[in-house]
């Protein structure tokens, strides 16, 4: 089967530096995304990663271990209106149709 | 800019009404998904289209059915709404094929009563 796990939530401070993890559990692989996502809104894609190391976007860096199942998403300088959930997201089945699972969740509060 | 609209924010329904619910996207994408999000339970898939005419159950398809007719557009419909069925909708679409990501619409907030 297939699993994916992250810290339900998260708190931070406004400048700092912190790391949301993923681990999942798949049958085949093909890369893994993070998405974001504002309270009431729609989640907005962030990154994808198919080969290992970090790939770095901005304040935002996505980081995979295919050899351990792991991922994590590293937000730098962080803002206020950082404040949102992040999800991980594998595609089905390791299938390249595009189906994604989703993981739950991590509920990130940037405090001042 | 790729964009994904859903026919409605809020909608409020009664139990046992027959509920429509429209999604359309404009960047001639192949695939097109439903989903569901609930508190604590994340997002849900319920259905998913590869193409025209084509269409996979996801997790949870109990209760909800799916029409793709054209390439642009999915509906998803609940048959008979009953209160469990209340929660945010989600449409998605992407390209098909490795490394393409989901472009989500603003979502639908159903209230069944």
């Amino acid at each position: 089967g297939q699993n994916i796990d992250q810290p339900t939530e998260m708190t931070a401070t406004e400048g700092a530096i912190v790391q949301i993890n993923c681990t999942y559990q798949t049958s085949g692989f093909n890369g893994l995304f993070w998405y974001q996502q504002h309270a009431g809104e729609a989640p907005t894609f962030l990154s994808y990663n198919v080969l290992d190391g970090l790939e770095e976007k901005g304040r935002f860096s996505s980081f995979l271990s295919r050899s351990k199942g792991y991922s994590y998403l590293l937000l730098k300088e962080l803002q206020m209106k950082d404040s949102a959930s992040y999800l991980c997201a594998v595609p089905r089945g390791g299938g390249s149709q595009g189906n994604l699972i989703f993981g739950k969740g991590t509920k990130l509060s940037v405090k001042p | 800019d790729v964009k994904v609209t859903q026919s409605s924010r809020y909608l409020v329904k009664r139990t046992g009404e027959k509920v429509f619910l429209e999604c359309v996207q404009d960047m001639d994408h192949e695939n097109m998904f439903w989903y569901r999000q609930d508190p604590g339970l994340g997002l849900r898939l319920i259905y998913f289209s590869y193409d025209v005419k084509m269409k996979e159950k996801g997790d949870i398809p109990e209760g909800y059915s799916v029409s793709r007719e054209k390439k642009e557009r999915f509906s998803l419909i609940l048959e008979s709404a009953s209160t469990n069925q209340t929660s945010m909708y989600l449409c998605a679409s992407s390209r098909a094929g490795l490394g393409n990501e989901q472009f989500f619409g603003p979502g639908t907030r159903l209230t069944v009563l």
